[in-house]
Protein backbone atom coordinates (compact mmCIF):
# COMPACT_ATOMS: atom_id res chain seq x y z
CA UNK A 1 0.00 0.00 0.00
CA UNK A 2 1.28 2.76 -1.52
CA UNK A 3 0.73 5.81 1.57
CA UNK A 4 1.11 9.45 1.94
CA UNK A 5 0.84 10.50 5.81
CA UNK A 6 -0.41 13.97 7.35
CA UNK A 7 -1.29 15.30 10.55
CA UNK A 8 -4.80 15.61 10.29
CA UNK A 9 -4.53 19.01 12.88
CA UNK A 10 -6.31 21.02 13.14
CA UNK A 11 -3.20 23.49 13.22
CA UNK A 12 -4.25 26.66 14.63
CA UNK A 13 -2.03 29.61 13.82
CA UNK A 14 -2.67 33.46 14.21
CA UNK A 15 -2.94 36.18 11.66
CA UNK A 16 0.34 37.07 9.94
CA UNK A 17 1.94 34.27 11.05
CA UNK A 18 3.64 31.09 8.74
CA UNK A 19 1.99 28.19 8.49
CA UNK A 20 4.00 25.07 8.19
CA UNK A 21 2.33 21.83 6.50
CA UNK A 22 4.08 18.30 6.49
CA UNK A 23 3.81 15.14 4.78
CA UNK A 24 5.51 11.96 4.19
CA UNK A 25 5.46 9.21 1.58
CA UNK A 26 6.07 5.65 1.50
CA UNK A 27 6.89 5.34 -2.38
CA UNK A 28 10.52 5.99 -3.39
CA UNK A 29 9.44 5.88 -6.76
CA UNK A 30 7.53 9.08 -6.80
CA UNK A 31 8.61 11.65 -8.60
CA UNK A 32 6.07 14.40 -8.31
CA UNK A 33 4.20 16.09 -5.44
CA UNK A 34 1.23 18.71 -5.12
CA UNK A 35 -0.23 20.52 -2.79
CA UNK A 36 -4.49 21.03 -2.77
CA UNK A 37 -6.26 23.23 -1.11
CA UNK A 38 -10.09 21.95 -0.34
CA UNK A 39 -12.51 24.62 1.79
CA UNK A 40 -15.51 22.99 3.58
CA UNK A 41 -17.93 21.06 1.00
CA UNK A 42 -15.64 22.47 -2.41
CA UNK A 43 -13.38 20.40 -4.53
CA UNK A 44 -9.57 20.40 -3.76
CA UNK A 45 -7.83 23.36 -5.84
CA UNK A 46 -3.95 22.93 -6.70
CA UNK A 47 -1.49 25.26 -4.88
CA UNK A 48 1.88 24.12 -5.95
CA UNK A 49 3.49 21.18 -7.93
CA UNK A 50 7.13 20.40 -6.84
CA UNK A 51 9.24 17.60 -8.31
CA UNK A 52 13.21 18.18 -7.46
CA UNK A 53 14.97 18.56 -4.22
CA UNK A 54 14.99 21.60 -2.48
CA UNK A 55 12.46 24.75 -2.35
CA UNK A 56 9.76 26.11 -4.73
CA UNK A 57 8.35 29.58 -4.02
CA UNK A 58 4.88 31.11 -5.71
CA UNK A 59 4.14 33.99 -3.90
CA UNK A 60 3.21 33.15 -0.38
CA UNK A 61 3.93 29.56 -0.61
CA UNK A 62 6.66 27.33 -0.48
CA UNK A 63 6.71 23.75 -0.98
CA UNK A 64 10.07 21.83 -0.25
CA UNK A 65 10.88 18.13 -1.11
CA UNK A 66 13.34 15.93 0.03
CA UNK A 67 13.01 12.72 -1.38
CA UNK A 68 16.01 11.25 0.76
CA UNK A 69 13.54 11.66 3.80
CA UNK A 70 10.81 10.86 1.54
CA UNK A 71 9.18 14.38 2.93
CA UNK A 72 7.44 17.15 1.54
CA UNK A 73 6.14 20.66 3.34
CA UNK A 74 4.44 23.67 2.40
CA UNK A 75 5.06 26.81 4.05
CA UNK A 76 2.33 30.11 4.02
CA UNK A 77 3.66 32.95 4.70
CA UNK A 78 1.50 35.88 6.56
CA UNK A 79 -1.03 33.71 7.01
CA UNK A 80 -4.61 34.91 6.55
CA UNK A 81 -7.87 33.99 7.44
CA UNK A 82 -8.86 32.78 4.33
CA UNK A 83 -6.14 30.52 4.30
CA UNK A 84 -7.95 28.27 6.47
CA UNK A 85 -9.17 25.21 5.14
CA UNK A 86 -7.59 21.40 4.56
CA UNK A 87 -4.23 21.16 2.58
CA UNK A 88 -4.22 17.75 0.70
CA UNK A 89 -0.58 16.57 -0.09
CA UNK A 90 -0.42 14.01 -3.15
CA UNK A 91 2.50 12.07 -4.68
CA UNK A 92 2.34 10.81 -7.82
CA UNK A 93 2.55 6.67 -7.78
CA UNK A 94 4.89 5.34 -10.44
CA UNK A 95 1.68 4.47 -12.55
CA UNK A 96 2.96 7.99 -13.46
CA UNK A 97 -1.07 8.87 -13.38
CA UNK A 98 -2.97 7.89 -9.81
CA UNK A 99 -2.28 10.40 -7.28
CA UNK A 100 -1.91 8.83 -3.76
CA UNK A 101 -3.52 11.58 -1.17
CA UNK A 102 -2.97 11.98 2.60
CA UNK A 103 -6.38 12.85 4.53
CA UNK A 104 -5.52 16.74 4.46
CA UNK A 105 -3.88 18.61 7.81
CA UNK A 106 -6.47 20.80 9.00
CA UNK A 107 -4.92 24.46 9.17
CA UNK A 108 -7.31 27.40 10.97
CA UNK A 109 -6.07 30.91 10.57
CA UNK A 110 -7.35 33.23 13.57
CA UNK A 111 -7.15 36.69 12.98
CA UNK B 1 -11.82 29.17 -19.69
CA UNK B 2 -14.43 27.05 -18.31
CA UNK B 3 -13.02 24.34 -15.57
CA UNK B 4 -13.85 20.59 -15.16
CA UNK B 5 -17.76 20.30 -14.91
CA UNK B 6 -19.82 17.58 -13.28
CA UNK B 7 -23.41 17.06 -12.85
CA UNK B 8 -25.51 16.20 -10.72
CA UNK B 9 -23.91 18.19 -8.15
CA UNK B 10 -25.96 15.85 -5.69
CA UNK B 11 -27.96 12.48 -5.85
CA UNK B 12 -29.77 10.97 -3.36
CA UNK B 13 -30.62 7.72 -4.07
CA UNK B 14 -32.09 4.28 -2.91
CA UNK B 15 -30.42 1.01 -2.13
CA UNK B 16 -30.04 -1.29 -4.92
CA UNK B 17 -30.77 1.33 -7.72
CA UNK B 18 -28.07 2.11 -10.70
CA UNK B 19 -27.07 5.91 -10.87
CA UNK B 20 -24.63 7.83 -13.39
CA UNK B 21 -22.27 10.47 -13.04
CA UNK B 22 -21.26 12.81 -15.56
CA UNK B 23 -18.09 14.70 -15.90
CA UNK B 24 -17.16 17.43 -19.22
CA UNK B 25 -12.81 17.67 -19.15
CA UNK B 26 -11.20 21.08 -19.15
CA UNK B 27 -11.69 21.15 -23.34
CA UNK B 28 -8.48 20.22 -24.82
CA UNK B 29 -7.08 18.05 -21.72
CA UNK B 30 -6.56 14.37 -22.92
CA UNK B 31 -6.43 12.79 -19.47
CA UNK B 32 -9.28 12.27 -17.54
CA UNK B 33 -9.69 11.23 -13.35
CA UNK B 34 -12.39 9.68 -11.05
CA UNK B 35 -11.47 9.69 -7.60
CA UNK B 36 -13.58 9.40 -4.62
CA UNK B 37 -13.94 11.08 -1.39
CA UNK B 38 -15.27 9.15 2.12
CA UNK B 39 -15.83 10.79 5.01
CA UNK B 40 -12.58 11.22 6.83
CA UNK B 41 -10.78 9.06 4.11
CA UNK B 42 -8.31 10.49 1.57
CA UNK B 43 -9.21 10.71 -2.02
CA UNK B 44 -9.28 7.02 -3.45
CA UNK B 45 -8.15 6.97 -7.18
CA UNK B 46 -11.34 5.13 -9.45
CA UNK B 47 -10.10 5.13 -13.05
CA UNK B 48 -7.75 6.74 -15.27
CA UNK B 49 -8.66 7.67 -19.49
CA UNK B 50 -6.04 8.99 -21.64
CA UNK B 51 -7.15 9.82 -25.48
CA UNK B 52 -7.93 6.94 -27.40
CA UNK B 53 -5.89 4.32 -24.74
CA UNK B 54 -7.70 1.60 -22.80
CA UNK B 55 -8.48 2.80 -19.06
CA UNK B 56 -7.16 1.80 -16.62
CA UNK B 57 -9.70 0.59 -14.33
CA UNK B 58 -7.34 -0.78 -10.96
CA UNK B 59 -9.19 1.37 -8.73
CA UNK B 60 -12.53 0.78 -8.92
CA UNK B 61 -13.86 -0.86 -5.79
CA UNK B 62 -16.28 -3.83 -7.48
CA UNK B 63 -17.58 -4.61 -10.12
CA UNK B 64 -20.77 -2.22 -9.91
CA UNK B 65 -18.82 0.30 -11.03
CA UNK B 66 -18.06 1.02 -14.58
CA UNK B 67 -17.09 4.39 -16.61
CA UNK B 68 -16.74 5.18 -20.19
CA UNK B 69 -15.60 8.23 -22.12
CA UNK B 70 -16.70 9.18 -25.58
CA UNK B 71 -15.05 10.81 -28.34
CA UNK B 72 -12.18 11.52 -25.94
CA UNK B 73 -14.18 14.47 -23.82
CA UNK B 74 -17.19 13.53 -21.89
CA UNK B 75 -17.03 10.74 -19.33
CA UNK B 76 -19.61 8.31 -17.41
CA UNK B 77 -18.97 7.29 -14.48
CA UNK B 78 -22.27 3.84 -13.28
CA UNK B 79 -22.72 2.59 -10.30
CA UNK B 80 -25.08 -0.15 -10.58
CA UNK B 81 -26.88 -1.73 -7.36
CA UNK B 82 -25.71 0.86 -5.24
CA UNK B 83 -24.94 0.32 -1.61
CA UNK B 84 -24.89 2.59 1.27
CA UNK B 85 -20.93 2.39 1.38
CA UNK B 86 -21.24 3.96 -2.35
CA UNK B 87 -22.03 7.13 -0.36
CA UNK B 88 -19.37 9.13 -1.30
CA UNK B 89 -18.18 12.84 -3.33
CA UNK B 90 -17.24 11.31 -6.95
CA UNK B 91 -14.78 14.01 -7.63
CA UNK B 92 -13.66 13.79 -11.78
CA UNK B 93 -10.29 15.65 -12.77
CA UNK B 94 -8.73 16.57 -16.12
CA UNK B 95 -5.35 17.27 -17.29
CA UNK B 96 -3.31 18.64 -20.18
CA UNK B 97 -1.28 16.79 -23.01
CA UNK B 98 1.83 15.99 -21.89
CA UNK B 99 1.16 17.28 -17.86
CA UNK B 100 0.77 15.61 -14.73
CA UNK B 101 -1.28 18.66 -12.92
CA UNK B 102 -4.57 17.54 -11.91
CA UNK B 103 -7.58 19.40 -12.22
CA UNK B 104 -10.51 19.15 -10.23
CA UNK B 105 -14.01 19.70 -10.77
CA UNK B 106 -16.76 20.87 -8.22
CA UNK B 107 -17.55 16.65 -7.24
CA UNK B 108 -21.03 14.86 -7.23
CA UNK B 109 -22.09 14.23 -3.75
CA UNK B 110 -23.75 10.75 -3.87
CA UNK B 111 -26.19 9.50 -1.02
CA UNK B 112 -27.62 5.88 -0.92
CA UNK B 113 -30.48 5.74 1.31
Amino acid sequence: QKEVEQNSGPLSVPEGAIASLNCTYSDRGSQSFFWYRQYSGKSPELIMSIYSNGDKEDGRFTAQLNKASQYVSLLIRDSQPSDSATYLCAALGVSGYALNFGKGTSLLVTP
Amino acid sequence: GAGVSQSPSNKVTEKGKDVELRCDPISGHTALYWYRQSLGQGLEFLIYFQGNSAPDKSGLPSDRFSAERTGGSVSTLTIQRTQQEDSAVYLCASSPPGADTQYFGPGTRLTVL
